[in-house]
């Protein structure tokens, strides 16, 4: 079974500051690897894709894979009361337990 | 159209009725998913259609039974539900098939079974 941890949280960063949200998984073999956001009572929103090590960057968002310590991680900068949500790393299809963060005004 | 919709948005049902979920995509995706998300818990997957023929069986209960009808559709229907499978069922759709590709989900039908 492909397992995918993140860490549990729950995590609260003042406005403005970074939150950094990470995940471990199991299979070697993955290549592919995603962050949803999942507001509440809401749907998932796919909001960064990473297929190499190293890092990619979108706006705020910058994801991080290493694939030799099987890691990848999410960090956002200049936090939002709005980013306020559940965040969620999936490899092949499996979710981790997702990570709640709450952005301080 | 970029979005994957869902029908209904809420539905309760009693042990003993039979009911569909549906979902559609026009994205001209090839790849569509069923998961199950219980509250405070992350979505688990159920089953995948690729192009237009199951792939993936999750050991879901025969109880559920997936549908696809065309690429642009997918349903799930149910069938003598237990209260424990109260849950949002949620729709996703990817360009290919899966383990690699992004998803892109559907808003979710929210089940109750009496």
């Amino acid at each position: 079974q492909k397992e995918v941890e993140q860490n549990s949280g729950p995590l609260s960063v003042p406005e403005g500051a970074i939150a950094s949200l990470n995940c471990t998984y199991s299979d070697r073999v993955s290549q592919s690897f995603f962050w949803y956001r999942q507001y509440s009572g809401k749907s998932p929103e796919l909001i960064m894709s990473i297929y190499s090590n190293g890092d990619k960057e979108d706006g705020r968002f910058t994801a991080q894979l290493n694939k030799a310590s099987q890691y990848v991680s999410l960090l956002i900068r200049d936090s939002q009361p709005s980013d306020s949500a559940t965040y969620l790393c999936a490899v092949f299809m499996r979710f981790g337990a997702g990570t709640r963060l709450t952005v301080k005004p | 159209d970029t979005e994957v919709t869902q029908t209904p948005k809420h539905l309760v049902m009693g042990m003993t009725n039979k009911k569909s979920l549906k979902c559609e995509q026009h994205m001209g995706h090839r790849a569509m998913y069923w998961y199950k998300q219980k509250a405070k818990k992350p979505p688990e997957l159920m089953f995948v259609y690729s192009y237009e023929k199951l792939s993936i069986n999750e050991s879901v209960p025969s109880r559920f039974s997936p549908e696809c009808p065309n690429s642009s559709l997918l349903n799930l229907h149910l069938h003598a539900l237990q209260p424990e499978d109260s849950a949002l069922y949620l729709c996703a759709s990817s360009q290919v098939d899966g383990a690699d590709d992004e998803q892109f989900f559907g808003p979710g039908t929210r089940l109750t079974v009496l």
